[in-house]
């Protein structure tokens, strides 16, 4: 079975914090992506990574920054949090080709008071 | 632009009836992949189907069933003879010949016993 992991569930952090969310997938999936979701709005795609050291810019990338170091692990970083940030945040993995398709971990919910 | 749209907000059935989910999209693109995901009350996005422009045919897995049209461009989900863990949020994504995904804003469905 596919896995993508995210590190927490629930988090809560103060305004002007860094905080570093993390996904791993075991797929050996060369594409990782950073999706929020807000009510009303869907998925919209914040960063997203082909291979190791290698980033691109989704849709909605300010205020936010990613970090590929090795294959597996993906981290978006919010350098200074802010109330705005407070969402569902999703990771997924996809392997490389046209066909193949996302597959999601759990989500982190971010409140940011 | 690539657009996709699910204009039911929320849909209530009872138990036992069938329910169908709409799903419209935009693309320029002559190749292009259709997605639906769910994603119940613990938050992880599950994959259902993926289709292919090329491929109209309709799919049934049990109880789902899609029907795919590109001519009117659509591509709607119904649910069978629903029962209560159907009840979720339903999300139809639109894929280019990148590796985006473009969301829906989603359909939440509640299916009461």
């Amino acid at each position: 079975d596919v896995k993508v992991t995210q590190s927490s569930r629930y988090l809560v952090k103060r305004t002007g914090e860094k905080v570093f969310l993390e996904c791993v997938q075991d797929m050996d999936h060369e594409n990782m992506f950073w999706y929020r979701q807000d009510p009303g709005l869907g998925l919209r795609l914040i960063y997203f990574s082909y291979d190791v050291k290698m980033k691109e810019k989704g849709d909605i990338p300010e205020g936010y920054s990613v970090s590929r170091e090795k294959k597996e692990r993906f981290s978006l970083i919010l350098e200074s949090a802010s109330t705005n940030q407070t969402s569902m945040y999703l990771c997924a993995g996809k392997a490389g080709g046209p066909t193949d398709t996302q597959y999601f971990g759990p989500g982190t919910r971010l409140t940011v008071l | 632009a690539q657009k996709v749209t699910q204009a039911q907000t929320e849909i209530s059935v009872v138990e036992k009836e069938d329910v169908t989910l709409d799903c419209v999209y935009e693309t320029r693109d002559t190749t292009y992949y259709l997605f639906w995901y769910k994603q119940p009350p613990s938050g992880e996005l599950v994959f259902l189907i993926r289709r292919n422009s090329f491929d109209e045919q309709n799919e049934i897995s049990g109880r789902y069933s899609w029907n795919f049209q590109k001519s009117t461009s659509s591509f709607n989900f119904t649910i069978t003879a629903s029962q209560v863990v159907d009840s979720a949020v339903y999300f139809c994504a639109l894929r280019d010949n990148t590796d985006k995904l473009i969301f829906g804003t989603g359909t939440r469905l509640q299916v009461f016993p």
